[in-house]
């Protein structure tokens, strides 16, 4: 039963656009959702966060969105950079004092010059 | 970087043996977690870690051991590895915040594990 869903394994985007990357759940406790980039050979790399208390989070060129009623948020890479050629995954929080993480599967993005 | 070290980075064992993972954190934390990455499941939660000797099953237990006896170390043993434990495994912590933790994990390079 995956909790967490990333259903687009590859995303291609020439650089200077927009990237945008999905996430959708099915827990109604998670609330604390969280996106990481992972290039190979590394271990994941924690890039943005949001609470469910908020519907927008922005950091720089990284925006999530969150969409409660839909259980719905996405990553908004912008503009895309070579660089950001990687795995991203979604995760998920239900809180609690041990703050485990439940991941998606991934989604590789690719930047083209 | 939470200065976390996994070792080995690499190994191949067989069917049958037991292995031990270790991963080291040079920080403190009190939380530590371990993972497994597969193609198609993303990461899964193994086991974690709230304390000197204070330990929790994850979402994938099954065939896994952990031991923590000292607050920068956490072990994660396979007592006789099988070829479904071939994959990467990642060690993380969560930054301590006072009597919270931080919902953000921070993670190690990685111990790619190949049984045969």
């Amino acid at each position: 039963d995956q909790q967490v869903k990333q259903n687009s394994p590859s995303l291609s985007v020439q650089e200077g656009r927009i990237s945008i990357l999905n996430c959708d759940y099915t827990n109604s406790m998670f609330d604390y959702f969280l996106w990481y980039k992972k290039y190979p050979a590394e271990g994941p790399t924690f890039l943005i966060s949001i609470s469910s208390i908020k519907d927008k989070n922005e950091d720089g060129r990284f925006t999530v969105f969150l969409n409660k009623s839909a259980k719905h948020l996405s990553l908004h890479i912008v503009p895309s950079q070579p660089g950001d050629s990687a795995v991203y995954f979604c995760a998920a929080s239900e809180g609690g004092t041990a703050s485990k993480l439940t991941f998606g599967t991934g989604t590789r993005l690719q930047v083209t010059l | 970087d939470a200065g976390i070290t996994q070792s080995p980075r690499h190994k191949v064992t067989e069917t049958g043996t037991p292995v031990t993972l270790r991963c080291h954190q040079t920080e403190n934390h009190r939380y530590m977690y371990w993972y497994r990455q597969d193609p198609g499941h993303g990461l899964r939660l193994i086991h974690y870690s709230y304390g000197v000797k204070d330990t929790d099953k994850g979402e994938v237990s099954d065939g896994y051991s952990v031991s923590r006896s000292k607050t920068e170390d956490f072990l994660l043993t396979l007592e006789s590895a099988t070829s479904s434990q071939t994959s990467v495994y990642f060690c993380a912590i969560s930054v301590d915040r006072g009597s919270t933790i931080a919902y953000e994990q921070y993670f190690g390079p990685g111990t790619r594990l190949t049984v045969t």
